[in-house]
């Protein structure tokens, strides 16, 4: 079992839909979770983190963390077309492990 | 620096032959960290540098590859022996924490590394 898994998609939503992308992972002692955002041929580039259960919102972006499931969620509201990339979960007890990623497609 | 500086940004190199990828992280970052994306796929952890140590190797994927930092700054990743499987984009990222992964890191523009 990979340490952190993401469904690789693509995911397809409608211009101003909300977008939902999961992540799970395996080791308990993880403690801290980061989405990256990375655009066809650049470097990933940090959306947030979250270390506490619940919700965190920074402006569209709601990351949920769920220790007990060991789940990690981002939606995007009011999802934009410049909103499509692919979205990168990582987690980390030690060494930040990165998950395969999940192409989004927004449509106009 | 203001960013994350890798070079060279393009290496094309005859299976076989070795070659040394740099990286100059954030002034005063302390983690480093060299991930390999192979086209299409996510990152793969190779390895971690807190300070000059290297606490954990595990992610390097055979004896062919090997990396040190030196003065807590400027990182090489070297690749002897390249094959053709090596070839990958290498990036490099730096974080200003001393614990591995609890802030945020910022990654350099990347190595594109082709083996023919």
């Amino acid at each position: 079992q990979k340490e952190v898994e993401q469904n690789s998609g693509p995911l397809s939503v409608p211009e101003g839909a909300i977008a939902s992308l999961n992540c799970t992972y395996s080791d308990r002692g993880s403690q801290s979770f980061f989405w990256y955002r990375q655009y066809s041929g650049k470097s990933p580039e940090l959306i947030m983190f979250i270390y506490s259960n619940g919700d965190k919102e920074d402006g569209r972006f709601t990351a949920q963390l769920n220790k007990a499931s060991q789940y990690v969620s981002l939606l995007i509201r009011d999802s934009q077309p410049s909103d499509s990339a692919t979205y990168l979960c990582a987690g980390t007890g030690g060494k930040l492990i990165f998950g395969q990623g999940t192409e989004l497609s927004v449509k106009p | 620096g203001a960013g994350v500086s890798q070079s060279p940004s393009n290496k094309v190199t005859e299976k076989g032959k070795d070659v040394e990828l740099r990286c100059d992280p954030i002034s005063g970052h302390t983690a480093l960290y060299w991930y390999r994306q192979s086209l299409g796929q996510g990152l793969e952890f190779l390895i971690y540098f807190q300070g000059n140590s290297a606490p954990d190797k595990s992610g390097l994927p055979s004896d062919r590859f090997s990396a040190e930092r030196t003065g807590g700054s400027v990182s090489t990743l070297t690749i002897q022996r390249t094959q053709q499987e090596d070839s990958a984009v290498y990036l490099c990222a730096s974080s200003q924490s001393g614990r591995p992964g609890a802030n945020v890191l910022t990654f350099g523009a990347g190595s594109r590394l082709t083996v023919l």
